[in-house]
């Protein structure tokens, strides 16, 4: 069976830090990839998403990156953080582009 | 922008009771789909229905979806104090769109 792997789960970090927060998938190959964030009491927004290695799309302008340098390993980076970007990332894959999604258990980043 | 908008915000019955939530969005879709949250924790894939059926069941959950009113609703019969959780619909926005946009979803609470 497919399982997700998100962590870590919480990070406090100042701001002008570096960010990294990693996200593996196992048990299914070629997956699509994706980076969401939930502010407190809102929706989920697309951050960033990935249909294969090196292949990134960007949903939104912002001081984050992301990175797809194994076929089920994503990782989501800044290089300074800033509090706008406290919020809780949840990774999720796909296996194809119209199905479901299956959501890790979330990284909660408090930015100080 | 919000694809689908869940109404109500939030929604408080009592065990055994039935709970319905309702959901619009904007764009002709190829899917709808709901999920579940509970509080601090990933998001759950529930049920997709596809724009051409009408109802759907899993379980306790009934969904219907009226694509000429662009609405669906998520119906829990006898609900119980562990469905306590937030309830978000969510669709592609477009053709040929990757991104699955949630709405900022129903906060249930069933009270024993």
């Amino acid at each position: 069976s497919q399982t997700i792997h998100q962590w870590p789960a919480t990070l406090v970090q100042p701001v002008g830090s570096p960010l990294s927060l990693e996200c593996t998938v196992e048990g299914t190959s070629n997956p699509n990839l994706y980076w969401y964030r939930q502010a407190a009491g809102r929706g989920l927004q697309l951050l960033f998403y990935s249909v294969g290695i090196g292949q990134i799309s960007s949903e939104v302008p912002q001081n984050l990156s992301a990175s797809r340098p194994q076929d089920r390993q994503f990782i989501l980076s800044s290089k300074k953080l800033l509090l706008s970007d406290s919020g809780f990332y949840l990774c999720a894959w796909s296996e194809d582009s119209r199905g479901e999604l299956f959501f890790g258990e979330g990284s909660r980043l408090t930015v100080l | 922008s919000q694809q689908g908008e869940e109404d109500p915000q939030a929604l408080s019955i009592q065990e055994g009771e039935n709970a319905t939530m309702n959901c619009s969005y904007k764009t002709s879709i190829n899917n709808l789909q709901w999920y579940r949250q509970n509080s601090g924790r990933g998001l759950v894939h529930l049920i997709l229905i596809r724009s051409n059926e009408r109802e759907k069941h899993s379980g306790r959950l009934r969904v219907t979806l009226d694509t000429s009113k662009k609405s669906s609703s998520l119906l829990i019969t006898a609900s119980r104090a562990a469905d306590t959780a937030s309830y978000f619909c969510a669709s592609y926005s477009g053709a040929g769109s990757y991104q699955l946009t949630f709405g900022k979803g129903t906060k249930l609470s069933v009270i024993p």
